[in-house]
């Protein structure tokens, strides 16, 4: 089975600080996502990737940044923190036509 | 664009119940469908994926249908038991190279012991 490890699964950061969200998947899968999840808004898209340093933004883009240099990591940056993007970020990577997509446990961030 | 539909959003039976739900999508240019379960403050676990060739995958007391003609995928539990209490969400899965999931919001089971 495809693993999709998140590095933390709680974070506190304050208003202004620059956060590092990092994804790593343990299979040679192109498509990697990220998505933020909030309460009655249901699971947005912010960034997906789809090969090494190819990107493609998603819904709601505005104050993120991704990186991926290796195939199995793929970063969720945000520039600026600011309250409210306090959320849950979830990662998730798969090859769709045969495996389909699996997600990691998700990064709780709380912004301060 | 894709639209991906799950009503009720919330529902509660008593143990031991086969229950049904529902997922419709607006586009059925889709590639796969793929359920998911979550628990509170926790991420997606995969529970069926049903491709495009398929029209039902099963996996113990779960047996997930897709129909694309009419959009419509459902997820069947068996004997439902309170440890199945998690909210279910469906994505539909396009064709295409860069193949971006579309999530329904999820129906959020309560199974009453």
């Amino acid at each position: 089975d495809v693993k999709v490890t998140q590095s933390s699964r709680y974070l506190v950061k304050r208003t202004g600080e620059k956060v590092f969200l990092e994804c790593v998947q343990d299979m040679d899968h192109e498509n990697m996502f990220w998505y933020r999840q909030d309460p009655g808004l249901g699971l947005r898209l912010i960034y997906f990737s789809y090969d090494v340093k190819m990107k493609e933004k998603g819904d709601i883009p505005e104050g993120y940044s991704v990186s991926r240099e290796k195939k199995e990591r793929f970063s969720l940056i945000l520039e600026s923190a600011s309250t409210n993007q306090t959320s849950m970020y979830l990662c998730a990577g798969g090859r769709p036509f045969k495996y389909g997509y699996t997600f990691g446990s998700g990064t709780r961030l709380t912004v301060v | 664009k894709q639209e991906v539909t799950q009503i009720p959003a919330a529902l509660s039976v008593p143990e031991g119940e086969n229950l049904v739900l529902n997922c419709s999508f607006t586009d059925s240019a889709i590639y796969n469908l793929q359920w998911f379960r979550q628990d509170p403050g926790k991420g997606l676990t995969s529970l069926l994926l049903i491709q495009s060739s398929q029209r039902e995958q099963t996996s113990g007391r779960l047996n997930a249908s897709l129909d694309k003609s009419s959009g419509r995928s459902t997820l069947y539990i068996a004997a439902s038991q309170p440890g199945d209490s998690a909210t279910y969400l469906c994505a539909a899965i396009p064709t295409g190279a860069n193949s971006k999931l579309t999530f329904g919001k999820g129906i959020t089971l309560s199974v009453r012991p």
